[in-house]
């Protein structure tokens, strides 16, 4: 069984402060990691994923996230907010990546100028 | 990068009537698809997965009579919401599988439905 837990349900960071999204998943197999980002009214747009090998994974708009497999967790960063970042962030979890996903309840990121 | 399309963008139905949501894969082919619902400020809960050529196995809880799936092509599948109430009102989004060796999972943009 997989499942996501998302600590935070709303984030507000200050204009170029350090963006932390927190998630925290459960597998009993190794598990595939995602982060997507959902803009009002629109679909997923994956931001990054780790599958295998290095656990620092860079992704798109400058944020990057590592997993940790002795926490179980894959917190998301990025070192300096965006008036644009703001959105609501999903972290998934699969068995692999065409498996279906398991989604955290999602954390709502405000960037205040 | 592949592509999933899904049409209409949004819909807005009576109560009663049934409405036909479309997810297509543009550039791949998708043995498998997934559909997932998201309620307003939510996250997206997987309704059922879509196999071609065979049928849609449902997550507990979701009514296989009322929202009818077909997979009849390999870039194409289809959900159906039969006699819809607006507690059916909700963004449905559907995922498909690369089935040509990659086995990577693409997401398309959503359908919102409002039943009225």
């Amino acid at each position: 069984a997989q499942s996501v837990t998302q600590l935070g349900s709303h984030v507000s960071v200050s204009e170029g402060a350090l963006v932390l999204l927190r998630c925290n998943y459960s597998s009993s197999v190794p598990p595939y990691l995602f982060w997507y980002v959902q803009y009002p009214n629109q679909g997923l747009q994956l931001l990054l994923k780790y599958t295998t090998g290095a656990t620092l994974v860079k992704g798109i708009n400058g944020f990057e996230a590592e997993f940790k497999k002795s926490e179980t967790s894959f917190h998301l960063t990025k070192p300096s907010a965006h008036m644009s970042d703001a959105a609501e962030y999903f972290c998934a979890v699969s068995a692999f990546t065409g498996n279906q996903f398991y989604f955290g309840t999602g954390t709502s990121l405000t960037v205040i100028p | 990068g592949a592509v999933v399309s899904q049409h209409p963008s949004w819909v807005i139905c009576k109560s009663g009537t049934s409405v036909k949501i479309e997810c297509r894969s543009l550039d791949f082919q998708a043995t498998t698809m997934f559909w997932y619902r998201q309620f307003p400020k939510q996250s997206l809960m997987l309704m059922a997965t879509s196999n071609e050529g065979s049928k849609a196995t449902y997550e507990q809880g979701v009514e296989k009579d009322k929202f009818l799936i077909n997979h009849a092509s390999l870039t194409l599948s289809t959900l159906t919401v039969t006699s819809a109430h607006p507690e059916d009102s909700s963004f449905y989004i559907c995922s498909a599988r690369d089935s040509g060796g990659r086995n990577e999972q693409y997401f398309g943009p959503g359908t919102r439905l409002t039943v009225t």
